[in-house]
């Protein structure tokens, strides 16, 4: 398996623009995560889904953040309008389960200028 | 509320140099415990985890972590390191909240091997 594929693995973008970053979970796998990790505040969950469907969504910051998960090897979490706040390495994870630990992909680190 | 702490945020080795990184949880119920290692501009590999049976768990790359109850410590430890194992360490508890179980991550601890 390739493992959880996230694209791009880089973005910049200039304020007040959309960005959508993208994850291909593992095959098989039910859950998936969306997180942020940044140096001030480390990494923070901020949504995951079960079969498709939100399950915990106390994450998102804000209502400029949304994600979606339209089908099991598909998932989506956009910006809109981005902030230069929002600069940060997002990472998709997923798992077989919600207990037994995650596969991480490698992250799209956004720069919001 | 649960929570998991990084006593250390870096620790500086020597090569061939015995380290401990430690990692303290809060909770008074069972819990499932994690070691993750994140290589720069990469995502977080798991090393270990422990669910159950054996206190000690023994992971990839010649990591071991060993599970303290009565301590509430999950100390990740490796008898010889390598400039191959510098990176950022996570530790971390999986822990039921109100719509199942999710990991809840330490602050990190950055490993730095010297020569």
């Amino acid at each position: 398996d390739a493992g959880v594929i996230q694209s791009p693995r880089h973005e910049v973008t200039e304020m007040g623009q959309e960005v959508t970053l993208r994850c291909k979970p593992i095959s098989g796998h039910d859950y998936l995560f969306w997180y942020r990790q940044t140096m001030m505040r480390g990494l923070e969950l901020l949504i995951y889904f079960n079969n498709n469907v939100p399950i915990d969504d106390s994450g998102m910051p804000e209502d400029r953040f949304s994600a979606k998960m339209p089908n099991a090897s598909f998932s989506t979490l956009k910006i809109q309008p981005s902030e230069p706040r929002d600069s940060a390495v997002y990472f998709c994870a997923s798992s077989e389960t919600d207990n037994y630990g995650y596969t991480f992909g490698s992250g799209t680190r956004l720069t919001v200028v | 509320a649960q929570s998991v702490t990084q006593l250390d945020s870096q620790v500086p080795v020597f090569e061939e140099a015995p380290v401990e990184l430690r990692c303290n949880y809060s909770s008074s119920v069972s819990v499932y415990l994690f070691w993750y290692v994140q290589y720069p501009n990469q995502g977080l590999q798991l090393l270990l985890k422990y669910l159950s049976g054996s206190t000690l768990v023994k992971g990839i790359n010649g990591f071991e972590a060993e599970f303290n109850k009565s301590q509430t410590s999950f100390h990740l430890r490796k008898p010889s390191v390598h400039i191959s194992d510098t990176a950022e360490y996570f530790c971390a508890v999986s822990k039921l909240w109100e719509y199942g179980n999710k990991l809840v991550f330490g602050a990190g601890t950055i490993l730095r091997v010297k020569s």
